[in-house]
């Protein structure tokens, strides 16, 4: 059973709208949450985290909304580029303080940013 | 800079074989991963480390193994390959801190097994 969902397997955007990534979890102890972005032929790089305590956090055009009692967060990207174009992976971590250090992944979203 | 490498970047073997993956980190982190990334599955945990000498089995360990001798490096043995264990191998890092839990990924291994 996958505690980490990302439903939509794709998403397209005409460039400088807002592209919205949405992930649900189901495991209640996660209490840290993090967004990853790969390009093709490359590892994951991290893109924006947010701590269970906050329900928003911003960095640039990407800011991050988590609602706890939804167990639903999601990444806004405004204003979408082609070079956002890439897999987008939600991760949760948390519990116990050997699984704090583990990050379960959900399975991705392909965005494509049209020009 | 500090970085996390993997060695080789692609991989072909036959069934049965025993295949072993490099991977390197110069961040000095103590906390070592091995995912593999399979479509519709995202990145599944195969093993960690959380230090010299400490090894753990994660989601998906089946027919692999790791060994962690010091700090910088932790290579992923498959033992005797098999087709199902096609796919793209990434290894991370990370060092607990007290607000994030960002872990470093390596650029992958792309292996294939015929």
């Amino acid at each position: 059973d996958q505690q980490v969902k990302q439903n939509s397997p794709s998403l397209s955007v005409q460039e400088g709208r807002i592209s919205i990534l949405n992930c649900d979890y189901t495991n209640s102890m996660f209490d840290y949450f993090l967004w990853y972005k790969k390009y093709p032929a490359e590892g994951p790089t991290f893109l924006i985290s947010i701590s269970s305590i906050k329900d928003k956090n911003e960095d640039g055009r990407f800011t991050v909304f988590l609602n706890k009692s939804a167990k639903h967060l999601s990444l806004h990207i405004v204003p979408s580029q082609p070079g956002d174009s890439a897999v987008y992976f939600c991760a949760a971590s948390g519990g116990s303080s050997g699984s704090a250090r583990q990050l379960t992944f959900g399975s991705g979203t392909q965005l494509t940013v049209l020009p | 800079d500090a970085e996390i490498t993997q060695s080789p970047r692609h991989k072909i073997t036959e069934t049965g074989r025993q295949v072993t993956l490099a991977c390197h980190q110069t961040w000095n982190h103590n906390n070592m991963f091995w995912y593999r990334q399979d479509l519709g599955h995202g990145l599944r945990l195969i093993h960690y480390s959380y230090g010299v000498q400490d090894t753990n089995k994660g989601e998906v360990s089946d027919g692999y193994s790791v060994s962690r001798s010091n700090t910088e490096d932790l290579p992923l043995t498959l033992e005797s390959a098999a087709s199902s264990q096609t796919s793209v191998y990434f290894c991370a890092s990370s060092e607990l801190q007290a607000s994030y839990n960002e872990q470093f990924f390596g650029p992958g291994t792309r292996l294939t097994v015929l």
